[in-house]
């Protein structure tokens, strides 16, 4: 399995819809996050979580809402989607190990293509 | 807005031949990484590199950086069709405690 997992991997829904993302590690990181992609654009960070009680705003968090429900889960939520929000949506993991390594690296998982017409 | 700037934003090149991809960034690092993306494909890490080193080695591929430049350089040496794929850089910002990435450079390994 895995390291980390994301379903569903493609989906298209209709504007106005709820969509769920999920995000699962086996990694045991305490640190997860969603990016989004979008050509040309590179990756932009939506949210961050340090740990199931921390959730941070990134970048591009307008229209997306997030859940932690326990260390290894991290799903993103678009309330009502919209066609700008189609997009590759990535999940990602680290260790948080800064003090040892000053590193953030981050393991991925393989993506969410989410299509909204 | 994206800490880090790549150039080029695609590059083509005949297999045997290196690669060059180059960062620049805008703010003061803990450490500069390169990831490469298959296409649709989630990320790999490929290498890291402290803002204490100027280079560092990993197989073919050689890492710089200049923090007086604010920038870092990735060189992919013999480069082979397995190499297409799309290279990014990410910053390690001091104070911010998430990766920043730049938008890709797209290589193309032509047989």
């Amino acid at each position: 399995d895995a390291d980390v997992t994301q379903t569903p991997r493609n989906r298209i829904t209709k504007t106005g819809k709820r969509i769920m993302l999920e995000c699962s590690q086996t990694k045991g990181h305490d640190r997860m996050y969603w990016y989004r992609q979008d050509p040309g654009l590179g990756l932009r960070l939506i949210y961050y979580s340090f740990d199931v009680k921390d959730i941070n705003k990134g970048e591009i968090s307008d229209g997306y809402s997030v859940s932690r429900q326990a260390q290894a889960k991290f799903s993103l939520s678009l309330e009502s989607a919209i066609p700008n929000q189609t997009a590759l949506y990535f999940c990602a993991t680290d260790s948080g190990d800064r003090p040892a390594t000053g590193a953030n690296v981050l393991t991925f998982g393989a993506g969410s293509r989410l299509t909204v017409l | 807005s994206q800490q880090g700037e790549e150039d080029p934003q695609a590059l083509s090149i005949q297999e045997g031949e290196n690669a060059t991809m180059n960062c620049s960034y805008k703010t003061s690092i803990n450490n500069l990484q390169w990831y490469r993306q298959n296409s649709g494909r989630g990320l790999v890490h490929l290498i890291l590199i402290r803002s204490n080193e100027r280079e560092k080695h990993s197989g073919r591929l050689r890492v710089t950086l200049d923090t007086s430049k604010k920038s870092s350089s990735l060189l992919i040496t013999a480069s082979r069709a397995a190499d297409t794929a799309s290279y990014f850089c990410a910053t390690d910002p001091r104070g911010a405690q998430k990766l920043v990435f730049g938008q890709g450079t797209r290589l193309t390994i032509n047989p």
